[in-house]
């Protein structure tokens, strides 16, 4: 079946514009996690969804990052008014019974964001 | 303090060797799941292997077993014969069950290279 899907895979963007990161999860997937890669590091957890809500936005790091759910499936997460640290690689998982594995999560390929 | 630990920032190895990778954790949670992850340099994040605090034995899959030292808090991966194709950064990541989320905590990856 489809796994979780993310789009754009790639996004240059200069310094001061807003940009729109998507995430498909995989399909009857109920949580759904946002994380940020920045160049050699690990991953960076940045906020979580059950459904449509968000119980934990934590990591998020700073007013200009938001993230919302809809129909307990696609995300979009923005950010306004990017700032040349946030250029990294945003990578999106999500979980759920899949395979018989319960919570593991399963990672999208990433968007590579640069700000110039 | 650090909750994840991986002190090979890089790795080699001989094709058809065996090779571990170190992963170290701090938590106060007695239920906790810890993970391992494959990057291949296209990206994706594998998941490759999964030992719970409460797992008797330590997990294995296929060429990938975990070296599991609970009293050490160390949960290392020991990849059997390796392959040209395990050539990839290495993430240990845990779930402390006390979080809600379940959210992911990494460490800052091993990077294998192997060697023909």
């Amino acid at each position: 079946g489809a796994g979780v899907s993310q789009s754009p895979s790639n996004k240059v963007t200069e310094k001061g514009k807003d940009v729109e990161l998507r995430c498909d999860p995989i399909s009857g997937h109920t949580a759904l996690y946002w994380y940020r890669q920045s160049l050699g590091q690990g991953l960076e957890f940045l906020i979580y969804f059950q459904g449509n809500s968000a119980p934990d936005k934590s990591g998020l790091p700073s007013d200009r990052f938001s993230a919302e759910r809809t129909g307990g499936s696609v995300s979009t997460l923005t950010i306004q008014r990017t700032q040349q640290e946030d250029s990294a690689v945003y990578l999106c998982a999500s979980s759920g019974s899949y395979r018989g594995r319960s919570y593991e999560q399963y990672f999208g390929p990433g968007t590579r964001l640069t700000v110039t | 303090a650090q909750k994840i630990t991986q002190t090979q920032p890089g790795m080699f190895v001989q094709e058809k060797e065996a090779v571990t990778l170190d992963c170290t954790y701090d938590t106060s949670d007695p239920s906790y799941g810890l993970f391992w992850y494959k990057q291949p340099s296209s990206g994706e994040m594998i998941f490759l292997i999964y030992q719970g605090s409460y797992d008797q034995q330590n997990a294995t899959e296929g060429r990938y077993s975990l070296n599991f030292q609970k009293a050490r808090k160390s949960a290392n991966l020991v990849i059997s014969a390796s392959q040209l194709g395990d050539s990839a950064m290495y993430f240990c990541a845990m779930r402390e069950a006390r979080d809600s989320s379940y959210k992911l905590i990494f460490g800052s990856g091993t990077r294998l290279l192997v060697r023909p």
